[in-house]
């Protein structure tokens, strides 16, 4: 069936330095896929997404690439700020399987000042 | 635009006790979801409601989960009995339609002792 690994967290890092969060899927077809932010206290809100190959998804100065060669979609942001704290989740989701999103565990990321 | 609403946001229960939760999603919004979060994981779908249709309730424990959405708009989840295994965080989500952005609601977080 389809899945989605990403990974493992906590990712620390200090204000301003450069992020990558690794998701890699599994799914047969054309998968969309996403990338969901939970911030502290707050509920799951898409962050951005791809439909199709080589697409970017951009959104608040995080971008991702739809690789299907490498199966992945790895989220990156040039220069992290401490209000970026927040758990990320990739998903995926297909058509032919009502649209149901499939979620890897979910990244927690820690911005130091 | 009001969001999707969840009420409770916390409930702690004893064991073979039972437990509803309820959600109201965003106005207009035809597709209705439900997903269980264990802590450390990625939301999984409990029920996926198109109208007052249940599309998806193929991973929903049926012998003791139970969800209905009458006029198609607001949508009850119950579990009876409960186990400590359900200890989670039950999300609702709503989209316009099948296939377009899901919105969160802020969750309610399950204790069963």
């Amino acid at each position: 069936g389809d899945s989605v690994t990403q990974m493992e967290g906590p990712v620390t890092l200090s204000e301003e330095a450069f992020l990558t969060i690794n998701c890699t899927y599994t799914a047969t077809g054309y998968p969309s896929l996403f990338w969901y932010v939970q911030y502290p206290g707050e509920g799951l809100q898409l962050l951005l997404k791809a439909t199709k190959a080589d697409d970017k998804g951009s959104n608040k100065g995080f971008e991702a690439t739809y690789r299907k060669e490498t199966t992945s979609f790895h989220l990156e942001k040039g220069s992290v700020q401490v209000s970026d704290s927040a758990v990320y989740f990739c998903a995926l989701s297909r058509m032919d399987s009502n649209y149901q999103l499939i979620w890897g565990a979910g990244t927690k990321l820690i911005i130091k000042p | 635009e009001a969001g999707v609403a969840q009420s409770p946001r916390y409930k702690i229960i004893e064991k073979r006790q039972s437990v509803a939760f309820w959600c109201n999603p965003i106005s207009g919004h035809a597709t209705l979801y439900w997903y269980q979060q264990i802590l450390g994981q990625g939301p999984k779908l409990l029920i996926q409601f198109q109208n007052n249709g249940v599309v998806d309730d193929s991973q929903l424990p049926k012998d003791r989960f139970s969800a209905e959405r009458l006029k198609g708009v607001d949508s009850t989840l119950k579990i009876q009995p409960a186990k400590l295994e359900d200890s989670a965080v039950y999300l609702c989500a709503s989209s316009l339609n099948r296939g377009n952005e899901q919105f969160f609601g802020p969750g309610t977080r399950l204790t069963v002792l």
